[in-house]
């Protein structure tokens, strides 16, 4: 079956412009992760969805970062007024379960010049 | 708070040697999975194995074998018979379950990088 997919691959935008980054989940999986990879931080844990439950933002860095889930399917990650720090890249992962093992899309590459 | 801890940051091997990647946990949830992930140089993450702290039976998958120890808070992986085709970064993980929060978020080690010559 499809996995997680992420649109777009790669996103070059100019400090200051906001940008939505996308995630289309495994078919009912009911949970979903953002997470954020760069050279300096590794693999940081940004925010997660399960369910209808109120997601947890704990990870988020600022409040430019934000994220939405609709209809419990596809969720779309906004950060405005980018920065040069924000450039790494954006993982989404699924799983059926938040004990289940997380199946990760191959990421959205973002530069911020 | 949760903490993972790979120490090793980059290893080389030559092809068919063994190789033990560590991993070392810091968590006070008495119930919590320990997962490995493979990043090749494609750099999707995939995932290896899942482990919940209740099991602490080591597990073998073919080339692959992965020790759990709480004693000592450590899940290693171990690959026999490296190949060229193992090399990627590997990443232990955790999660945990305190009541009902903070639960399915993957806390990271920084990751070790194997690289396997001919």
């Amino acid at each position: 079956g499809a996995g997680v997919s992420q649109s777009p691959s790669n996103k070059v935008t100019e400090k200051g412009k906001d940008v939505e980054l996308r995630c289309d989940p495994i078919s009912g999986h009911t949970a979903l992760y953002w997470y954020r990879q760069s050279l300096g931080q590794g693999l940081e844990f940004l925010i997660y969805f399960q369910g209808n439950s109120a997601p947890d933002k704990s990870g988020l860095p600022s409040d430019r970062f934000s994220a939405e889930r609709t209809g419990g399917s596809v969720s779309t990650l906004t950060i405005q007024r980018t920065q040069q720090e924000d450039s790494a890249v954006y993982l989404c992962a699924s799983s059926p379960q938040y004990y289940n093992e997380q199946f990760f899309g191959p990421g959205t590459r973002l530069t911020v010049l | 708070a949760q903490k993972v801890t790979q120490a090793q940051t980059e290893i080389s091997v030559v092809e068919k040697e063994d190789v033990t990647l560590d991993c070392v946990y810091e968590t006070r949830d008495t119930t919590y999975y320990l997962f490995w992930y493979k990043q090749p140089p494609s750099g999707e993450l995939v995932f290896l194995i899942r482990r919940n702290s209740f099991d602490e039976q080591n597990e073998i998958s073919g080339r692959y074998s992965w020790n759990f120890q709480k004693s000592t808070s450590s899940f290693n992986f171990t690959i026999t018979a490296s190949q060229v085709v193992d090399s990627a970064v590997y990443f232990c993980a955790l999660t945990t379950w305190a009541g009902g929060t903070s639960y399915g978020k993957l806390t990271f080690g920084q990751g070790t990088i194997l690289t396997v010559h001919p």
